[in-house]
């Protein structure tokens, strides 16, 4: 079964540093777009950072400059390196695989949980 | 940015009944566009990807249509299972990649 699976969620205070992993299961995720869309509570989707198969990367405004996207393909895992946390960041972080034949999401992960909070 | 506009918020409809869920882009995407289900406590799962191509194992009974900025997710004969919220995403210009707000799809 092709899956995703995240890891590396937890409560962090406000300002604090926080990484998530994402690895895969049955596919190669070097040869895929890969991206972070997040969702608080109660809320819509938001994307949220993307790495395409040659590193290029990509942010949202909201989190230019304190998220960090990287991927490792030795081991089948991306990462999201969150620095400067917000309240607002607080969400359930998905991890989801670029979809081959358009720029959907084709794989989603079960998702990590980020709450910043004092 | 591209801001996706979805209606209705809610939608109550029948099992068995024909639902219809509308997207709306703020400039044109094209054919650019996906739609996603996403059922309570679940991560979201493709449905559609370029305006109307079904992704792999999605029921006949889904299917999209639309152009430009004007978009339709149509579910022909609702089951039990299809009762949760839908979205909709560009793909035509990005950074960043960009959702509607979601429709909730509830039993009437």
């Amino acid at each position: 079964e092709l899956q995703v699976v995240e890891s590396g969620g937890g409560l962090i205070q406000p300002g604090g540093s926080l990484r998530l992993s994402c690895v895969d299961s049955g596919f190669t995720l070097s040869v895929y777009d890969m991206h972070w869309v997040r969702q608080a509570t109660g809320k819509g989707l938001e994307w949220v950072s993307g790495i395409g198969t040659v590193g290029d990367t990509y942010y949202s405004s909201s989190v230019r400059g304190r998220f960090t996207i990287s991927r490792d393909d030795a081991e089948n895992s991306m990462f999201l390196q969150m620095n400067s946390l917000r309240a607002e960041d607080t969400a359930v972080y998905f991890c989801a695989r670029g979809h081959p034949a358009s720029f959907g999401f084709d794989i989603w992960g079960q998702g990590a949980m980020v709450i910043v909070s004092s | 940015e591209i801001v996706m506009t979805q209606s209705p918020a809610t939608l109550s409809v029948s099992p068995g009944e024909r639902a219809t869920l509308s997207c709306r882009a703020s400039q044109t995407v094209n054919n650019n566009l996906a739609w996603y289900q996403q059922k309570s406590g679940q991560a979201p799962s493709l449905l559609i990807y370029a305006t109307s191509t079904r992704a792999a194992g999605v029921p006949a009974r889904f299917s999209g249509s639309g152009s430009g900025t004007d978009f339709t997710l149509t579910i022909s004969s609702l089951q039990s299972e299809d009762f949760a919220v839908y979205y909709c995403q560009q793909y035509e210009d990005w950074p960043p990649y960009t959702f509607g707000q979601g429709t909730k799809l509830e039993i009437k």
